[in-house]
């Protein structure tokens, strides 16, 4: 069964500050993607990055970076000079083919959650 | 601008009573969607597999009795809570994968929260 920890239920950063959110993650599948999703207080999920299991590279989005190591099962992600607008809850993600490979539809299985919260 | 689309964005129901929420794929089909549901301060929990055109499979603990999905055509699927009670209070989001691009693409609604008084 596939299963994704983030460890941190909470935390809270100065502003300018750089943090790191943790991800750890369970799978069989030699094949599977994993998410990173931002989620405001509206509720609404923003959708942050993408990885794939044949991608080990390190992505840097502006201020956001992330760090896949599949030697560890790990994926986290780092905010740099944090920000105030950066105070929500993140969500790391794992998904798994449903139906037959390459023609089937994709579910998710969500970590806890981190809520971070950017201090003034 | 969005590719899912969900309605109500956030509905207030009596109790006792049933309350539609509609999923929408705005710009492609989607032969599955899947429902999600979120407690407050929690993580998102897999409710059920929406498949157009058969029965919806539903996860372990989730009453298929009391959250009726019905996924009629390719680009919609509803979630009917019926009989509704306060502890279904809750926000409900759907996704969707576009399955013409390559990868792993899952668009999700905006979602719907539901408030049962």
């Amino acid at each position: 069964a596939q299963k994704v920890t983030q460890a941190q239920t909470e935390i809270s950063v100065v502003e300018k500050e750089d943090v790191t959110l943790d991800c750890v993650y369970e799978t069989r599948d030699t094949t599977y993607y994993l998410f990173w999703y931002k989620q405001p207080p509206s509720g609404e999920l923003v959708f942050l990055i993408r990885r794939n299991s044949f991608d080990e590279q390190n992505e840097i989005s502006g201020r956001y970076s992330w760090n896949f190591q599949k030697s560890t099962s790990s994926f986290n992600f780092t905010i740099t000079a944090s920000q105030v607008v950066d105070s929500a809850v993140y969500f790391c993600a794992l998904s798994e083919e449903v139906g037959y490979s390459g023609a089937g539809s994709y579910q998710l299985t969500f970590g806890k959650g981190t809520k971070l919260s950017v201090i003034p | 601008g969005a590719v899912v689309s969900q309605h109500p964005s956030r509905v207030i129901c009596k109790s006792g009573t049933s309350v539609k929420i509609e999923c929408r794929s705005l710009d492609f089909q989607a032969t599955t969607m899947f429902w999600y549901r979120q407690f407050p301060k929690k993580s998102l929990m897999l409710m059920a597999t929406s498949n157009e055109g058969s029965k919806a499979t539903y996860e372990q603990g989730v009453e298929k009795d009391k959250f009726l999905i019905n996924h009629a055509s390719l680009t919609l699927s509803t979630l009917t809570v019926t009989s509704a009670h306060p502890e279904d209070s809750s926000f409900y989001i759907c996704s969707a994968s576009d399955l013409r691009q390559s990868g792993n693409t899952i668009y999700f609604g905006e979602g719907s929260w539901l408030t049962v008084v």
